[in-house]
């Protein structure tokens, strides 16, 4: 069956970079853009960007251009989310999700991964 | 972007009864060549990620239970959840995937009465 496992709680300064990787199991990696989506503590979810597995190719949400880089690693299944210059305001819950159409909506989550930013 | 809003923000239903969330787009979520609306709802329990209950406003995901169903076009939308059950306790989401970026509501709790 599809599962995404994240890699785990991280813990950070302000001003520095934050990296959450995305394990995939049970279906083949490359059919299916992924996308990573962020959930601030008791607000809904905020849509950060995806990737195409197959090509490497990108789009970023305009809140995280120059602050955000998804990468994957076809070998092994996994994605990447890096986010720099890391602020107050980016803890929260960082999630990847798989596109089942192309379209922007998501049929399988990770469990999340909790970043925390504190001085 | 597109603005999401939910009503109500919690919503509380006793065991067997209905449970009515609202939805409404700041623009219409309709793609008029393929007469599709762009919108899904997921269902979130505490400590877990968002889970996909609804797509294309009323196409049931496989394995979801039919006392959930969506309806609307334009720019409003419902979930209904009939008969509802203990295990439906959790914070609901719409989301429209009309255009970039894609956006989601605030959410709306639902809990037992």
């Amino acid at each position: 069956q599809v599962q995404l496992v994240q890699s785990g709680a991280d813990v950070k300064k302000p001003g520095a970079s934050v990296k959450v990787s995305c394990k995939a199991f049970g279906y083949t990696f490359t059919d299916y853009y992924m996308h990573w989506v962020r959930q601030a503590p008791g607000q809904g979810p905020e849509w950060m960007g995806w990737i195409n597995p197959k090509t490497g190719g990108t789009s970023y949400a305009l809140n995280f251009q120059g602050r955000v880089t998804m990468t994957r690693d076809t070998s092994i299944n996994t994605l990447y989310l890096e986010l720099s210059r890391l602020r107050s305001d980016d803890a929260a819950v960082y999630f990847c999700a798989r596109d089942p159409d192309n379209e922007d909506y998501f049929d399988y989550w990770g469990q999340g991964t909790l970043v925390t930013v504190s001085s | 972007d597109i603005v999401m809003t939910q009503s109500p923000d919690s919503l509380a239903v006793s065991l067997g009864e209905r449970a009515t969330i609202n939805c409404k787009s700041s623009q219409s979520i309709l793609y008029s060549s393929s007469s599709k609306e762009y919108l899904a709802w997921y269902q979130q329990k505490p400590g877990q990620p968002p889970k996909l209950l609804i797509y294309w406003a009323s196409t049931r995901k496989s394995g979801v239970p039919d006392r959930f169903s969506g309806s609307g076009s334009g720019t409003d939308f419902t979930l209904t959840i009939s008969n509802l059950q203990a295990e439906d306790v959790a914070v609901y989401y719409c989301q429209q995937y009309y255009s970039r970026p894609p956006t989601f509501g605030g959410g709306t709790k639902v809990e037992i009465k």
